[in-house]
């Protein structure tokens, strides 16, 4: 069965430090990788996308399938980065749904 | 830009009432979802859409339904409310396997 793993409920990050969330997942087939993000009082919004690598605020993930991970790095965090990151994986090519990690809440501090 | 619009931002009902949630896009998708989001638990697949009249369950449809009678229209029923369903649900659309999100709506049930 597909599965996306976030092994940290919570990352505390000091300001100007480097980021990285991480995000493992179980899939037989060849993945579609995605990050969203929902910041404190908005929606839940995309914030990366492997295939394409759409990303938005200088997000960047690299998918090693060796690893079968696709953590999120950001190079220096900023209070605004503060938010609940999910990662999600497509279960087939095509409109199938996707399937959440259990998200990581992450906490800049200034 | 896509507008994903739930109705309720917030509900209280009481155990046994049936609930509606609605779910409109403006944006003439065809595929729309329900999940419902927990703290440690992540996003959670209740039920999806491909076209009108259509549904499939997700991984958690136990004592919910839908009702999809008109494209843009997604409807989440609790059929008798129970304590447990109490959490934030989030009603999506999705192009080309973007997800785009409503605000959602903060379930209460007492």
């Amino acid at each position: 069965a597909q599965r996306v793993t976030q092994p940290e409920k919570l990352l505390s990050v000091f300001k100007g430090a480097p980021v990285e969330l991480k995000c493992n997942y179980s899939y037989s087939g060849s993945p579609e990788l995605f990050w969203y993000v929902q910041y404190s009082r908005q929606r839940l919004q995309l914030l990366l996308r492997h295939i394409s690598r759409e990303s938005i605020k200088g997000s960047t993930a690299d998918l090693n399938k060796g690893e079968t991970s696709f953590h999120l790095k950001k190079p220096f965090a900023q209070e605004e980065d503060s938010a609940m990151y999910y990662c999600a994986l497509s279960r087939n090519s095509g409109n199938t749904p996707l399937v959440f990690g259990k998200g990581t809440r992450l906490s800049v501090i200034a | 830009d896509v507008k994903v619009t739930q109705s309720s931002r917030y509900l209280v009902k009481r155990t046994g009432e049936k609930v509606f949630l609605e779910c409109v896009q403006d944006m003439d998708h065809e595929n729309m979802f329900w999940y419902r989001q927990d703290p440690g638990l992540g996003l959670r697949l209740i039920y999806f859409s491909y076209d009108v009249k259509m549904k499939e369950k997700g991984d958690i449809p136990e004592g919910y339904s839908v009702s999809r009678e008109k494209k843009e229209r997604f409807s989440l029923i609790l059929e008798s409310a129970s304590t447990n369903q109490t959490s934030m649900y989030l009603c999506a659309s999705t192009v080309n396997e973007k997800l785009f999100f409503g605000s959602g709506t903060q379930l209460s049930v007492l």
